[in-house]
């Protein structure tokens, strides 16, 4: 069965240093996505890539925050001076169809100290 | 979309059926049922989704009241495996977010 795929599985950074983590989706699927999961809280939505441009973003993703897909397959999520708060589990999701079942990757764990 | 509302915590005995239930009367007519669970921290897993009709996979059976303002998802025979967080999410067609709410923390017993 096709599964998403994420890397690093755990990111320890610097406060202040940039970051980019990385996800492999499932081939043909058209809509991308990033959650993420501070360690005992919900897990939030950050943004929606489809066709090459972000859809849809949170509150949550701001200026710091960036997407892209820069050789078709991969798609990253990149913060780029990240905080103490950006401490969380990071989840890239996929889908073929808007209103089908979004396919989870198994997370980055990011640490910023 | 919808808010749900969902009990925090359920227990079941191996082997026996899990019937977790959720609310979600403002539902409006053109938003689906989702359930998705999670697995300690593992990335949340689809589980099923519908609109009016009960539908029926692999993984487990969703029942919606004819008046679509609730819910109940069950796993027929529970395993030990299947202790995790359940989230039951309304969503609409437009819009690509799915907005988590608590869910329901699952234990399954030996």
């Amino acid at each position: 069965e096709p599964e998403v795929t994420q890397t690093p599985s755990h990111q320890v950074t610097q406060m202040g240093q940039e970051v980019i983590l990385r996800c492999v989706p499932i081939s043909n699927h058209l809509y991308f996505y990033w959650y993420r999961q501070i360690l005992g809280q919900k897990v939030e939505f950050l943004v929606s890539f489809y066709n090459n441009e972000i859809s849809e973003k949170s509150e949550i993703f701001d200026d710091q925050f960036s997407v892209e897909r820069p050789d078709g397959s991969n798609f990253t999520l990149k913060i780029r001076s990240t905080k103490l708060e950006d401490s969380a589990m990071y989840f890239c999701a996929n889908n073929l169809v808007l209103a089908g079942e979004k396919f989870f990757g198994p997370g980055t764990r990011l640490t910023v100290l | 979309d919808a808010k749900t509302t969902q009990p925090p915590s359920m227990d079941c005995a191996e082997g026996r059926a899990a019937n977790l239930p959720c609310n979600h009367s403002t539902i409006s007519g053109n938003e689906y049922v989702y359930w998705y669970r999670q697995i300690h921290s593992q990335g949340p897993q689809y589980i099923i989704h519908g609109l009016k009709n009960n539908e029926t996979n692999e993984m487990a059976s969703l029942i919606i009241t004819e008046d679509r303002k609730s819910s109940t998802l069950i796993l027929p025979h529970a395993t030990l495996r299947d202790t995790a967080v359940y989230y039951c999410i309304v969503k609409g067609t437009s819009g690509s977010r799915l907005t988590f709410g608590e869910g329901t923390q699952l234990t399954v017993n030996p």
